[in-house]
């Protein structure tokens, strides 16, 4: 159980066009879905949170106009990166919290983002 | 600032032979500490929670342990499958719903054969 897919695994682009990537859960329902970002031999870094229904929470430093978050069913966030540039390539994850009050989060597989 | 610390950085080890990696963190009311694997190019995966001091969790040749301050993640007789970055993460309480998780940057274990 708890299984969470990303789509796609791998993408290039060139400056300038945007990139969505789907996260969903599989066998359960997310209430709420959180967006990291992992440079190599780095941590993850939460970029931002959201809750089905509600505008994502930003965290400190990340664009929200750059980087867009829609959550718009229990089991489907997606993330969008507007206007890419070479530094935004990076390896972008997901993770979902099931169920209300649950405290574990768990993760998707992971897309790698390569701005050209 | 939550903070979270781990080490060593890398840690090499031979077949079979047992070691521990280690977490320490600062928290303003920790709500959970969080165990994950994470392979190269891959996603983490669940491994435990530890929500209270004293507390300890088994899984296979894995087991994590708490303290006040710090968290050990101990492995018996690793196998080369056992190979991967291990990551630590905080929760805090917060006000609301907040359910954020602050990471390590994680311990890079190699087992040869």
């Amino acid at each position: 159980g708890a299984v969470v897919s990303q789509h796609p695994s791998r993408v290039i682009c060139k400056s300038g066009t945007s990139v969505k990537i789907e996260c969903r859960s599989l066998d359960f329902q997310a209430t709420t879905m959180f967006w990291y970002r992992q440079f190599p031999k780095q941590s993850l870094m939460l970029m931002a949170t959201s809750n089905e229904g509600s505008k994502a929470t930003y965290e400190q430093g990340v664009e929200k106009d750059k980087f867009l978050i829609n959550h718009a069913s229990l089991t489907l966030s997606t993330l969008t990166v507007t206007s890419a540039h070479p530094e935004d390539s990076s390896f972008y994850i997901c993770s979902a919290r099931e169920g209300a009050s649950a405290d574990t989060q768990y993760f998707g597989p992971g897309t790698r983002l390569t701005v050209l | 600032e939550d903070q979270v610390t781990q080490s060593p950085e890398a840690l090499r080890l031979q077949e079979g032979e047992s070691s521990s990696l280690n977490c320490s963190y600062t928290v303003s009311g920790l709500r959970g500490l969080f165990w994950y694997r994470q392979d190269p190019g891959k996603g983490p995966e669940f491994l435990f929670t530890l929500y209270s001091a004293g507390e300890e969790k088994e899984k296979e040749r894995l087991k994590a342990t708490l303290t006040k301050k710090e968290s050990f993640l101990h492995i018996t007789a690793p196998k080369p499958e056992d190979s991967a970055t291990y990551l630590c993460a905080v929760q805090a309480y917060r006000g609301g719903s907040n359910y954020k998780l602050t990471f390590g940057k994680g311990t890079l274990l190699t087992v040869n054969p």
